[in-house]
Order: structure tokens, then sequence, then C-alpha cells
């Protein structure tokens, strides 16, 4: 089984500063993918960005980077200079390589909140 | 425009029906997915389906029952066995089952009065 911690629950940042969400990860499986997700206020969720256990390189997507530490199991999300719009909640995912039904299984997730 | 479209974005029932939410796909993804929201918290797998004329029990499927007749369609029915239906219910697609990235459609905030 797996299991996706998020340790915080409601995080401030200053609007064009960066900010980095949590998320750590459980696992006796050797090959995942880890996902996150952005779900603003109208409720649906938004992917974000994607890294698999093997990828030597950390993931990046625009304004989005994923800091992978296998060794740690973290996987946390970071936002640089920080718009308005990034206000939401924010939820860590992972799922095995060898699991057919391709199951995510979420983190408790993070609230932003950016600031003007 | 492709996407996933969820019907309706809210829900009313009273306590004791049964109710089905609607979940339509046009991305021509096989692979498919409901999932249950309670304030505050992730996401939970009710029920998932790979292709068309099958379906597998996720983590919660007590008290719900799903369908899968078309590639693009895969209805959620909450029964009335569902101790606590009120919950916002998302749908999500995968171009294959074996797809890493799930796409979401918008949601249905069910409220069971």
């Amino acid at each position: 089984a797996q299991k996706i911690t998020q340790t915080q629950p409601g995080m401030f940042v200053q609007e064009k500063e960066a900010v980095t969400l949590d998320c750590t990860y459980d696992t006796s499986d050797q090959s995942y993918g880890l996902f996150w997700y952005k779900q603003p206020s109208s409720g649906e969720m938004i992917f974000l960005i994607y890294q698999g256990s093997y990828d030597e390189q950390n993931a990046t997507e625009g304004r989005y980077s994923l800091n992978f530490q296998k060794a740690r199991k973290s996987a946390n999300l970071v936002i640089s200079a920080s718009q308005l719009g990034d206000s939401a909640m924010y939820f860590c995912a992972m799922r095995p390589y060898n699991n057919a039904g391709n199951m995510l299984t979420f983190g408790g997730g993070t609230r932003l909140m950016v600031k003007p | 425009d492709g996407g996933i479209t969820q019907s309706p974005k809210y829900l009313f029932r009273k306590e004791g029906q049964n109710v089905t939410l609607s979940c339509e796909q046009n991305l021509n993804h096989d692979a498919m997915y409901w999932y249950r929201q309670d304030p505050g918290q992730g996401l939970r797998l009710i029920y998932y389906s790979q292709i068309v004329n099958d379906f597998q029990k996720g983590d919660i499927a007590e008290g719900y029952s799903v369908s899968r007749e078309k590639k693009e369609s895969f209805p959620l029915t909450v029964t009335s066995a569902q101790k606590n239906p009120t919950a916002f219910y998302l749908c999500a697609s995968s171009r294959q089952p074996d797809s890493f990235t799930q796409y979401f459609g918008p949601g249905t905030r069910l409220t069971v009065l």
C-alpha cells in the first residue's frame, strides 16, 4: 500500500516569491510515478507536473519544478515567482508502475494563499 | 474542444434516493475513474474502468455502482446504501490504463438532504 503525506495544511507566500510545498511518500514499490495537481476553488483538478522514480533529473514545467529526493522519499513542489492565481489547494499523488489499474493515491493537500 | 464534462455541477437529493452522476469524455481515452473528495481531504478512488464493459472497485466502492457501455461515458450511481453520500465527486480519464497522467473533469457537488 502507498501513503502520501503533506504536512502543511496551509501556507502563505508573498506575490513574486518562490514557495515549496512538501510531500513525502511511503511505498515498497521500486518503480513509481509522482504527480502534483492544483485544485482551484472551482473544484477541477489540474495536472501540473510528473516525476518518474527512475528519472535522474528533477522535472520542470514552466514555473513548477519538483525537488525529488528518492532516498528521503520526498517530492516537493517548488513554485517560482508566485502569482495571485496560484492560490489554490495542491495535492501530491503517486502511482506504482506495476499497478495495472493506474490507481493514484493522494495526499491530504496543502492550501496555498498568495498575498499581494 | 476535447475534455471531460460532468453534469450537473450541483445536485441535491433527498435521503434514500438513488442518484446518477454523469461523466463524458471526448478525448478517446480508454480508462476512466471516479473519485470522492470530502471537505479538506484528498481524493479517494471509488471505481475505475480500463476498457468498455469492464470496471473494478476502488478503495471505497460500497454504496456505489457504475457502468461502462460506451468508451466515452462512465456514469456513477450513488445508491441509498451509501451512508454518507454528501461529497464532491470527480471523474477522470487517462489515455490508456498504464498511462500515468489522469485528467479530471470539473466535478459534481452532491448534497443529500
